[in-house]
C-alpha cells in the first residue's frame, strides 16, 4: 500500500519570505502522479501543483515549485514570496494508476499547517 | 455548475440517526469520488463512481455506509445508524474523464457532527 508522510505538522514564515514543505512517499510503482493541495478554512481542496513521475523536470506554477527526487521518494513544495493568502493546510498526495476500472484514488498525507505572518 | 456542490454544508445528527449527504459534480464529469476527512487528518478515500457504476467501494468503513449515483450525475452518500466516530468532513470530488492524472476537483465538504 502507498503511504505519504508529511513530517512537519506546522510551519510558519514571514510575509515575502520563502518556505519549503516536506513530503516523502512509499511506493513500488513506476508510473504515478504527485500533487500538492491547499485547504483553507473553507475546507475546499485546491490543487496547487502536480508532478508526473516520468518527468524529470521539476514542476513550477508561479510562486510554487517542487523538488522531486524520485530515487529518494521525496516531493517538497517551495513557496516563494509568501503571501498572507497562502495561510492554509497543505496536503501532499499520491496517485497511481489502478486496474479497477480506472479508479485513481488519491492517497493523502496528514498535512502541514502553514501560517504566513505579516 | 461551476464547481462541485455539496449539501448540506453542516449537519448535526443524534447517534443512531440516518443521514444523507448530496454531491452535485461538475457538469459532464465522468468520475466521482467520496472522501472522509477526520479532524487533524488528511482525506481518506471512501468510494468511486464511473458514471452510474460504483467501481470501487474499498474505503467504506462499514456496511452502514452506502453511496449511489443512479443517473451518473448527482451522488448521495448515506450513513445509517450514525455513531460518534462518523463525525468528519465528507468531501466529494469529480474529474472529467478516465485519463490518468486528470485533475480532481473537490467540493467544500459536508461537516457531519454526531452527538
Amino acid at each position: 500500500a502507498q503511504t505519504v508522510t508529511q513530517s512537519q505538522p506546522e510551519m510558519s514564515v514571514q510575509e515575502a519570505e520563502t518556505v519549503t514543505l516536506s513530503c516523502t512517499y512509499d511506493t513500488s510503482e513506476n508510473n504515478y502522479y504527485l500533487f500538492w493541495y491547499k485547504q483553507p478554512p473553507s475546507r475546499q481542496m485546491i490543487l496547487v501543483i502536480r508532478q508526473e513521475a516520468y518527468k524529470q523536470q521539476n514542476a513550477t506554477e508561479n510562486r510554487f515549485s517542487v523538488n522531486f527526487q524520485k530515487a529518494a521518494k521525496s516531493f517538497s513544495l517551495k513557496i516563494s514570496d509568501s503571501q498572507l493568502g497562502d495561510t492554509a493546510m497543505y496536503f501532499c498526495a499520491f496517485m497511481k494508476r489502478t486496474t479497477q476500472g480506472g479508479s485513481e484514488k488519491l492517497v493523502f498525507g496528514k498535512g502541514t499547517k502553514l501560517t504566513v505572518n505579516p | 455548475g461551476a464547481g462541485v456542490s455539496q449539501s448540506p454544508r453542516y449537519k448535526v445528527a443524534k447517534r443512531g440517526q440516518d443521514v444523507a449527504l448530496r454531491c452535485d459534480p461538475i457538469s459532464g464529469h465522468v468520475s466521482l469520488f467520496w472522501y472522509q476527512q477526520a479532524l487533524g487528518q488528511g482525506p481518506e478515500f471512501l468510494t468511486y463512481f464511473q458514471n452510474e457504476a460504483q467501481l470501487d467501494k474499498s474505503g467504506l468503513p462499514s456496511d452502514r455506509f452506502f453511496a449511489e449515483r443512479p443517473e451518473g450525475s448527482v451522488s448521495t452518500l448515506k450513513i445509517q445508524r450514525t455513531q460518534q466516530e462518523d463525525s468528519a468532513v465528507y468531501l466529494c470530488a469529480s474529474s472529467l474523464n478516465l485519463a490518468f492524472g486528470n485533475t480532481i476537483y473537490f467540493g467544500e465538504g459536508s461537516w457531519l457532527t454526531v452527538v
